[in-house]
């Protein structure tokens, strides 16, 4: 049972670039979230997708944008990437508000 | 409206106790805890939705007091392999997400 895959697990990108983050899991979990952890901040969540078909702004949605791909998989997009960017990405899935997340391995993306 | 944690940090020795507590200024719906080791994801070890009880498993176990809008996590006869970062996620009802404590750092010493 793989849970919560994301790839890439490494990134190096340049001022300007853009990339997409994916993520995907196999719980049939109806929610998936991204989030991006920074040192001394905790999580902090970029966007959400409560079910197939709808997608929210979290906290820190600027700069970023998701796509609900299937009840599978949702990824974050970087259009034009900012050494700001420079951060770890996870992707975390749930069953339903009140069960716990899974999270994914994280992304470790530098933005030079 | 990010939740907030303390303490920040806490050192123990093996077989000590330890609390970890997180406060709300809104109303709470649920709240989570993780465990995250370094390098590693975030771990989910429970939540406590509004109405229900405290809850636990092995020694580790969390109550939730909503009258007052915080959740402790209590750690009994610490083991090494209970090192890490702890984070409390809170949900409160009107978005259907989580926000999460800036986190405390665990350390058990032999």
């Amino acid at each position: 049972n793989a849970g919560v895959t994301q790839t890439p697990k490494f990134q190096v990108l340049k001022t300007g670039q853009s990339m997409t983050l994916q993520c995907a899991q196999d719980m049939n979990h109806n929610s998936m979230y991204w989030y991006r952890q920074d040192p001394g901040m905790g999580l902090r969540l970029i966007y959400y997708s409560a079910s197939e078909g709808t997608t929210d702004k979290g906290e820190v949605p600027n700069g970023y944008n998701v796509s609900r791909l299937n009840k599978r998989e949702f990824s974050l997009r970087l259009e034009s990437a900012a050494p700001s960017q420079t951060s770890v990405y996870f992707c975390a899935s749930s069953l339903d508000r009140g069960r716990g997340y899974t999270f994914g391995s994280g992304t470790r993306l530098t933005v030079v | 409206q990010q939740p907030v944690q303390s303490p920040q940090a806490v050192i123990l020795r093996e077989g000590e106790d330890a609390v970890i507590n997180c406060s709300s200024s809104k109303a709470l719906y649920s709240v989570h805890w993780y465990r995250q080791k370094h390098g590693e994801a975030p771990v989910f070890l429970m939540i406590l939705l509004k109405g229900g009880e405290q809850k636990g498993h092995e020694k580790i176990s969390a109550s939730f007091n909503e009258k007052k809008q915080q959740s402790s996590l209590y750690l009994t006869a610490s083991q090494l392999s209970y090192s890490g970062t702890y984070f409390c996620g809170t949900d409160l009802g009107s978005a259907r997400q989580l926000t999460f404590g800036s986190g405390t750092q665990l350390t058990v010493l032999p």
